[in-house]
């Protein structure tokens, strides 16, 4: 079946850097643009970034441009979240999503738990 | 950035009746709007697409209506299990970007 898990999150120091991974499986990941969505603790859900299928656009939200990168790596069904400069607002869980189905966020992983703390 | 607004903020229902929750964009987003179903601890579930598109498996007793900047969700027939936080998001305005609506709260009493 359709399937998001998302892995690497943990407890980081403000100022490092943490790499978050999300492995697709049941559909042509290669087809679809990835999208990260976080949520802060007991706050509402925030979009990230967005990555075309093919990996040649790019788009950030403003509170994490020129901190996050994403990346994806197609042959391993892989979407990726390059976190740099951590700060104790990027607390959050974060979640890989796509439109597979339909033209909104129709699969969504877990979440992984990203805390920036000292 | 377009700023979508929902309201209420909490709202709290009997068993059986109707909700309406609403969501306002602060310009014009067309048809692109969905919403979304999150109970606590749970993942995000698409409920409505394309403004009233409900998605694979959601019941028909969520629908949804509107265009450009005003938007509803109906629940109609409310269960215990519908108590959850509902979102409204916008992907008229990507690239480069998507908002969420801040969320309602629904209760069941």
């Amino acid at each position: 079946q359709v399937q998001l898990v998302e892995s690497g999150g943990g407890v980081v120091q403000p100022g490092r850097s943490l790499r978050l991974s999300c492995a697709a499986s049941g559909f042509t990941f290669s087809s679809y643009g990835m999208h990260w969505v976080r949520q802060a603790p007991g706050k509402g859900l925030d979009w990230v970034a967005v990555i075309w299928y093919d990996g040649t656009n790019k788009y950030y939200s403003d509170s994490v441009k020129g901190r996050f990168t994403i990346s994806r790596d197609n042959s391993k069904n892989t979407l990726y979240l390059q976190m740099n400069s951590l700060r104790a607002e990027d607390t959050a869980v974060y979640y890989c999503a796509s439109q597979v189905g339909t033209d909104a966020f129709d699969i969504w992983g877990q979440g992984t738990m990203v805390t920036v703390s000292s | 950035e377009i700023v979508m607004t929902q309201s209420p903020a909490t709202l709290s229902v009997s068993p059986g009746e109707r909700a309406t929750l609403s969501c306002r964009a602060s310009q014009s987003v067309s048809s692109n709007l969905a919403w979304y179903q999150q109970k606590p601890g749970q993942t995000p579930r698409l409920l409505i697409y394309g403004a009233s598109t409900r998605a694979t498996g959601i019941p028909a007793r969520f629908s949804g209506r509107g265009s450009g900047t005003e938007f509803t969700l109906t629940i109609s027939s409310l269960q215990s299990e519908d108590s959850a936080v509902y979102y409204c998001q916008q992907y008229n305005d990507w690239p480069p970007s998507i908002t969420f609506g801040q969320g309602t709260r629904l209760e069941i009493k």
